[in-house]
C-alpha cells in the first residue's frame, strides 16, 4: 500500500524567509497530492493540491511542486508571516477510485519574528 | 452554513465502556471518513464510506466500527475502548472521490480512555 514520508518534522524560519516541506510517496499509481494546514487547536484545512498531470501549482505565496519520476512533492511558502505558523500535512491518494488517502506525519512550522 | 459536526468534542471514559462519536455533514457529500491524530503519526484513516451502506477499512480499523445508514451521518463506534484508543479523532467529508478531492474536517473529538 501507499506510504508517505514527510520531512522535516519541525521547521523554524525567520519571518519573511521561505519555508520548504518535502514528502515522498511509495505508490507510483498515486495521482492526487493535497496539502493541509492545521492551526493550533483547529481542524485541518486544504491549502493547495496538485494532480499528477502538472508539475507545479501556485497560489499567491504558496506553491507545490511534483516530481513523479522521483516520487516526491514539496510545499514552498515564500515571504513567511506569523499566521503561517501551523502544522502542515501532505497526503497522497489514487484520485479516481474508492481510495484511501494517506497522510504524512506532519511538519510543525514556526515563524520567528 | 456548510459544516461537519462531531459530538462529543471531549470525552473521558473507562476501558470497556462502549461509546459512539457522531458525525454529521450538511453538504450532501457522498464520501465520509474517520481519522485519528496522534503526535508524530499524522492523520491515520480508520474507516471510510463512499456512499450509503458502503464502508471500507482504512489503515487502523481495529477496535472500531462504523455505519452509514443515511448519507449525512457516519458514526464511529468503539465497542470496548482501550487506553491505546486515546486520541484526537476527526471526521471528514468530500463531495465525492471521483471529481473533487478536498476533505472538509469536523472540529475534532478528543477522547481519553482510562
Amino acid at each position: 500500500g501507499e506510504n508517505v514520508e514527510q520531512h522535516p518534522s519541525t521547521l523554524s524560519v525567520q519571518e519573511g524567509d521561505s519555508a520548504v516541506i518535502k514528502c515522498t510517496y511509495s505508490d507510483s499509481a498515486s495521482n492526487y497530492f493535497p496539502w493541509y494546514k492545521q492551526e493550533l487547536g483547529k481542524r485541518p484545512q486544504l491549502i493547495i493540491d496538485i494532480r499528477s498531470n502538472v508539475g507545479e501549482k501556485k497560489d499567491q505565496r504558496i506553491a507545490v511542486t511534483l516530481n513523479k519520476t522521483a516520487k516526491h512533492f514539496s510545499l514552498h511558502i515564500t515571504e513567511t508571516q506569523p499566521e503561517d505558523s501551523a502544522v502542515y500535512f501532505c497526503a497522497a491518494s489514487l484520485y479516481s477510485s474508492a481510495s484511501k488517502i494517506i497522510f504524512g506525519s506532519g511538519t510543525r512550522l514556526s515563524i520567528r519574528p | 452554513e456548510a459544516q461537519v459536526t462531531q459530538n462529543p468534542r471531549y470525552l473521558i471514559t473507562v476501558t470497556g465502556k462502549k461509546l459512539t462519536v457522531t458525525c454529521s455533514q450538511n453538504m450532501n457529500h457522498e464520501y465520509m471518513s474517520w481519522y485519528r491524530q496522534d503526535p508524530g503519526l499524522g492523520l491515520r484513516q480508520i474507516y471510510y464510506s463512499m456512499n450509503v451502506e458502503v464502508t471500507d477499512k482504512g489503515d487502523v480499523p481495529e477496535g472500531y466500527k462504523v455505519s452509514r445508514k443515511e448519507k449525512r451521518n457516519f458514526p464511529l463506534i468503539l465497542e470496548s475502548p482501550s487506553p491505546n484508543q486515546t486520541s484526537l479523532y476527526f471526521c471528514a467529508s468530500s463531495l465525492d472521490r471521483i471529481n473533487t478531492g478536498e476533505l472538509f474536517f469536523g472540529e475534532g473529538s478528543r477522547l481519553t480512555v482510562l
